[in-house]
Order: C-alpha cells, then structure tokens, then sequence
C-alpha cells in the first residue's frame, strides 16, 4: 500500500527554468512533509520540509507547496542548475515513521 | 566529521542464507534507524533503535531483526534470505528528539543481492 506516491519517474528541464515535483499521499495522519535529494552511491539528503500546518516553505532556490485538501505537495527548483540532478524523494511522516514515494529523477540539461 | 558509514558496500548471498549488515552513526547521534530500498522504490522503514531497544518497527517479518551497542552503532540482521530481499539497505542516524526527518542523516548502504 503506497500511500506516498511521485507519479512522474523522470524529469527534464533546461538550465534556469523552472523545475516543479510532484507528490501525492493518502494518509491524512501525515504531520510532515519533506523531500531528500539522492546522487548515485550516495544516501539520501535532506533538502526542505514543511509541517502539516503551513502551506508553503521557502528556502533559497527551492519551495514546497503543501494542498491539504488535495493530498497533494510539490517542489519548486528556481533557477534550475545542473548540480540539481538527482533523484528527488518526497517522504512523509506521521508518529516519527517516515513513509517515502517512489522518486523523480530529475535532469537539468544545461 | 564522518556521516553514517555502513559496511559492507557490496553484498552477495544465496538463498535460504542469514546475513548481518552494519552501521555506524553520524558523531553525536544516538538513534538508528534502517530502511530497504528496492529497485524502482523509495526507501521502506523497517525499525529504529535508541537505547539499545527496538522503538519502533515497520511493516517488516521477524526475519528482520537488529541491535544496537552501548557505543550507538548498530546490525541489521536478516534471516533466511528470499530473492525478494536483494535491495539496498540504508540505515539513517538522528539525535534523538530532533525535528522530524530533518535532522536524519543517511549512510550510502549496503547493496543486498541474493540468488
């Protein structure tokens, strides 16, 4: 049962546009939102999150957008730079357990 | 200042096999916590531990099991080994009562194949 769920595996977008990520869940006891970001042999890393009662977090180039009603949040890369490939995992959280989606890989062509 | 470090990078066993994967914490963390990540997936919570106890436990069998030593590192143990176990096994450290998930540190983890 995915209850996180990235529904587009990859992603391609010039250099200095705008890269948006999408994620959608089902569990309506989720507190905490966050997206990591994953290079090849490495761990995931932490990049931005949002509590369940707020509806936008910025930080830099990047902002999380979380609609409630809708189940659904999103990652909004501005400019995009080509050090932003990666893979992108949406998680969310509820009782300190983290349930993460499946990931977009992104690829910013220069 | 070292992250998380796991050992071995690489695994490969046969079927039916036990297996014990290892993780050392990041410096001043104090809670542990493994994920399986399948091919295509995204990482899956499969227990924590603090205090040398298992805290919490995900959706996983017995045959997964774990510890936790006095100086914070910790196993992963898996026990009769099934195909459907070949993942990379991630373990992730945190100073206990940290904001959720932000303060998560993860290691590269050991990539499982089992035949």
């Amino acid at each position: 049962d995915q209850q996180v769920k990235q529904n587009s595996p990859s992603l391609s977008v010039q250099e200095g546009r705008i890269s948006i990520l999408n994620c959608d869940y089902t569990n309506s006891m989720f507190d905490y939102f966050l997206w990591y970001k994953k290079y090849p042999a490495e761990g995931p890393t932490f990049l931005i999150s949002i509590s369940s009662i707020k509806d936008k977090n910025e930080d830099g180039r990047f902002t999380v957008f979380l609609n409630k009603s809708a189940k659904h949040l999103s990652l909004h890369i501005v400019p995009s730079q080509p050090g932003d490939s990666a893979v992108y995992f949406c998680a969310a959280s509820a009782f300190n357990q983290f349930y993460f989606g499946t990931g977009t890989s992104l690829t910013v062509i220069p | 200042d070292a992250g998380v470090t796991q050992s071995p990078t690489h695994l490969i066993k046969t079927r039916g096999q036990q297996v014990t994967l290892r993780c050392s914490p990041k410096s001043g963390h104090d809670t542990v916590s493994w994920y399986q990540q399948a091919l295509g997936q995204g990482p899956q919570f499969i227990f924590q531990y603090y205090e040398e106890e298992e805290r919490q436990r995900g959706n996983f069998p017995d045959r997964f099991s774990g510890h936790q030593f006095p100086n914070y590192s910790s196993e992963l143990n898996v026990n009769a080994l099934l195909l459907g176990d070949s993942a990379l096994y991630l373990c992730a450290s945190t100073p206990y009562g940290a904001r959720v998930g932000v303060e998560q540190f993860f290691g590269p983890g050991t990539r499982l194949t089992v035949l």
